[in-house]
Parts: structure tokens; sequence; C-alpha cells
């Protein structure tokens, strides 16, 4: 079935340096691209989102890049802080008998003082 | 706004027993999402509602597991009988539009069968 892999599975970073987390997606016609944060404990949390019809947006020290011809997309963190340390999970819409988000396996970084 | 409120946080019961988790999504929302989330497998979607109708259940593991949404406010998922490889975190998670705005999830519940 259509699917989302994420890389890498872990990622430890110096505080103030950049983080960069990929993902791919099979399906053609998917068109929305949402980026969640998870921290312990917690639900999910949006964070960053993009459509197919734009290439990169940004919203603070997070930008998330798109690449429709690949199929890949990347979310970028700069000045990372100790308080962005969390589980960092891509996804990407899909048709599979019905729309739905299909999830990649979440990245858990963590950002050393 | 309070945000999806999901209970129990914890729940541990005895394998065979009924599991019953609630979920009560943002007021407004139109969508309902049950997923859940386990080391091997990732987040899941088990099923989702639009206007407190079923759409895609596609990802119910079997027919021990099964979800209502009675009304706009609530929703269950209920396990019966629970195994424990039905260990997980199961998470629900509202939206006003299916891909229009992001899903806000609850905090989810821990389920542990022994």
């Amino acid at each position: 079935g259509e699917n989302v892999e994420q890389h890498p599975s872990t990622l430890s970073v110096q505080e103030g340096d950049s983080a960069v987390i990929k993902c791919t997606y099979s399906d053609s016609a998917s068109n929305y691209f949402p980026w969640y944060k998870q921290e312990l404990g917690k639900g999910p949390q949006l964070i960053i989102d993009i459509r197919s019809n734009v290439g990169e947006k940004k919203d603070q020290r997070i930008a998330v890049t798109l690449n429709k011809t690949a199929k890949h997309f990347s979310l970028h963190i700069t000045e990372t802080q100790p308080e962005d340390s969390a589980v960092y999970f891509c996804a990407a819409s899909i048709l599979q008998g019905a729309q739905k988000l299909v999830f990649g396996q979440g990245t858990r970084l963590t950002i050393n003082p | 706004d309070a945000g999806v409120i999901q209970s129990p946080r914890h729940e541990v019961t005895e394998m065979g027993q009924e599991v019953t988790l609630r979920c009560k999504p943002i007021s407004g929302h139109d969508y309902l999402f049950w997923y859940r989330q386990t080391m091997m497998r990732g987040l899941e979607l088990l099923i989702y509602f639009n206007n407190n109708v079923p759409i895609d259940d596609s990802g119910m593991p079997e027919d021990r597991f099964s979800a209502k949404m009675p009304n706009a406010s609530f929703s269950t998922l209920k396990i019966q009988p629970s195994e424990p490889r039905d260990s997980a975190v199961y998470f629900c998670a509202s939206s006003l539009g299916l891909l229009s705005y992001g899903y806000t999830f609850g905090s989810g519940t821990r389920l542990t069968v022994v």
C-alpha cells in the first residue's frame, strides 16, 4: 500500500545547530504534508504543514521543503534549543479507499546543551 | 478551548475483558479520528468519522474492535474481548475539514492488557 518513509529514526545535535528530517512518499496524488511534534506523554501536535502547490514554507525557526517530482519533503529546524527535543512525525495525504493521512515512523530528536 | 479530551488516561485490564475508550472532540470540528500508536507499527489510523458517520474503518484490526459516534461531541472505541497485543496508546483526534487544517490530538489513553 501507499506509505511514508522517514529518516533518520534518531537524531542528536548540539544546541544552536540545525536539524533536518526527511520523508519520502509513494502516492503521486498526495497533496498535503503536515509535520507533528510529540512530547513525552502527550499527543502529536501540528507544527507546520505544506501543500503541493508550494515548494517551501517557513515559520520562525522551522521550515518545510517539498519536492513533488522526487516525492520527498523535509523539516528544517534552525538554531535548535533544548525544548526542541521530541519525536517528530511527517505525514502525507493519500487516497486509499478514502482520503486519509499516513504517518512516517517518527524521528527522535535530542538537542544536547 | 479544552482541546480534545480523552478518558481514561491509563487503563489496565485483564485479557478477555471489555475495554471502552472515550473521546470528546473540539466543538465545531466535523471529523474525528481514532489512532493507535505502538513502537513496532507507529501511528495507525483505525477509523474516522465525518459528521458522526463512519467513513473509513479499514484500519480496524478485527471484529473485536468497534467504534461509535452517537453525537458530535462524543465517540467511543470498544475492544471486546481484549488481548495483550492490544496494548498500545490510543489517540483520538479531531479536525475541521479532512485535509484543510491539521488534526488536534488528545493526550491519549495508554492501554495495558495483562
